[in-house]
């Protein structure tokens, strides 16, 4: 069984481009959630999205920064016109049930963005 | 002052020692606390989770719960050189899918 996913491991982009992260769910996962891990930081909550939905985006940025899970395919955290403190890790980790649990998220590897 | 402190370290001890990792935290609605583990390079990997106060043991790790004091610990006995790595503390108010704030880690290195 397949570990959650992410691609690009390592994203390189100059000021003003665009960066797009993508994670695949363990399978029969159907909660996603974003975070983001700065230098010498610990892990910050970015957004939370169920199929087709995003259910708490309390902790994005409220420009240049947009996530999605559609119904078919992996989410996508997608950071528009980059800046230099976009520089970070970013994790996905997913679950699969909503309620009164363990609260376990699995994560994946991270995807690592450098900002020229 | 931060939702959740955790001292970053770093920590090093020889093998064999029995490590200490300690985090406070102000919210109160806090319920469910986790220690998380993130070796270099690597996505954090859930080690221990309690609900509440009180403790949990699995194998040479122990966790502590003390909702009075807004102070958690995770205790490591027989330090391996293997557990070097990075040990986050997370807590949440409600269990199950629910956003997580994290300690900033502490970073552990356990000399052979």
């Amino acid at each position: 069984n397949a570990g959650v996913m992410q691609n690009p491991r390592h994203l390189v982009r100059r000021r003003g481009q665009e960066a797009r992260l993508r994670c695949s769910p363990m399978k029969g996962h159907s909660h996603v959630y974003w975070y983001r891990q700065l230098p010498e930081e610990g892990l910050k909550f970015m957004v939370y999205l169920q199929k087709e939905n995003i259910i708490d985006e309390s902790g994005m940025p409220k420009e240049r920064f947009s996530a999605e899970f559609p119904k078919e395919g992996p989410s996508i955290l997608r950071i528009q016109q980059v800046v230099r403190g976009d520089s970070a890790a970013y994790f996905c980790a997913s679950s699969p049930w909503q309620g009164e649990g363990t609260g376990e998220l699995f994560f994946g590897e991270g995807s690592r963005l450098t900002v020229l | 002052q931060k939702e959740v402190e955790q001292d970053p370290g770093p920590l090093s001890v020889p093998e064999g020692a029995i490590v200490s990792l300690n985090c406070t935290y102000s919210n109160s609605a806090f319920q469910y606390f986790m220690w998380y583990r993130q070796y270099s390079r690597k996505g954090p990997e859930l080690l221990m989770y309690t609900y509440s106060s009180g403790n949990k043991e699995d194998g040479r790790f122990t966790a502590q719960v003390d909702k009075s004091s807004k102070y958690i610990s995770l205790f490591i006995r027989d330090s391996q050189p293997s557990d070097s790595a990075t040990y986050l503390c997370a807590m949440s108010a409600r269990g199950g899918s629910e956003k997580l704030v994290f300690g900033k880690g502490t970073k552990l290195t356990v000399n052979p």
